[in-house]
């Protein structure tokens, strides 16, 4: 069973609004959070990420939030930007394990 | 620069053939990680290895074997190739004591089973 869980298979937003995209997980001692991005034909790379004694991360147009007790984190990005269009993967990780989700597939159109 | 490298990018095999991926990182790594890309189904992790000749199974590792005799090496055995093994393979790679951002992807290995 996969520990880590991006329901949304896909999510479309017009440039300049926020996209938010959702990661659940089921392993507590997951104690690491991280989001990553991918084009097509290329390796992950990485985007944000937030430790479980935080609650938020923010990055210039990125924002990661994490509530624990709902083993929830989101990703916040705004304004969205078409060059935001891409697969975004959630991961969870302990000390030598790393999970990740099925991937969102964000488009943003102009 | 760091690099993970792996060293076939595109191979078609037949069914039932032997199969190796190698993955070389020259970052003195301790982690290191074999995962598989489908549509839908996101980066699922097959094995990975916290040392020389130490191998874990992680969520898929059936049809799949590992071996990690050299700290810079971790190689992916499919011992008997299916079509159903047919996938993008991902190797990656992070220190002890990682901080999340210093994991370090291949470039990935498209293999289509025939």
């Amino acid at each position: 069973d996969q520990q880590v869980k991006q329901n949304s298979p896909s999510l479309s937003v017009q440039e300049g609004r926020i996209s938010i995209l959702n990661c659940d997980y089921t392993n507590s001692m997951f104690d690491y959070f991280l989001w990553y991005k991918k084009y097509p034909a290329e390796g992950p790379t990485f985007l944000i990420s937030i430790s479980s004694i935080k609650d938020k991360n923010e990055d210039g147009r990125f924002t990661v939030f994490l509530n624990k007790s709902a083993k929830h984190l989101s990703l916040h990005i705004v304004p969205s930007q078409p060059g935001d269009s891409a697969v975004y993967f959630c991961a969870a990780s302990a000390r030598d394990d790393m999970r990740f989700g099925a991937g969102t597939r964000l488009t943003v159109k102009p | 620069d760091v690099k993970v490298t792996q060293s076939s990018r595109y191979l078609v095999k037949r069914t039932g053939e032997k199969v190796f991926l190698e993955c070389v990182q020259d970052m003195d790594h301790e982690n290191m990680f074999w995962y598989r890309q489908d549509p839908g189904l996101g980066l699922r992790l097959i094995y990975f290895s916290y040392d020389v000749k130490m191998k874990e199974k992680g969520d898929i590792p059936e049809g799949y074997s590992v071996s990690r005799e050299k700290k810079e090496r971790f190689s992916l055995i499919l011992e008997s190739a299916s079509t159903n093994q047919t996938s993008m393979y991902l190797c990656a790679s992070i220190p002890e004591g990682h901080s999340g951002n210093t994991i370090y992807f291949g470039e990935g290995s498209w293999l289509t089973v025939v």
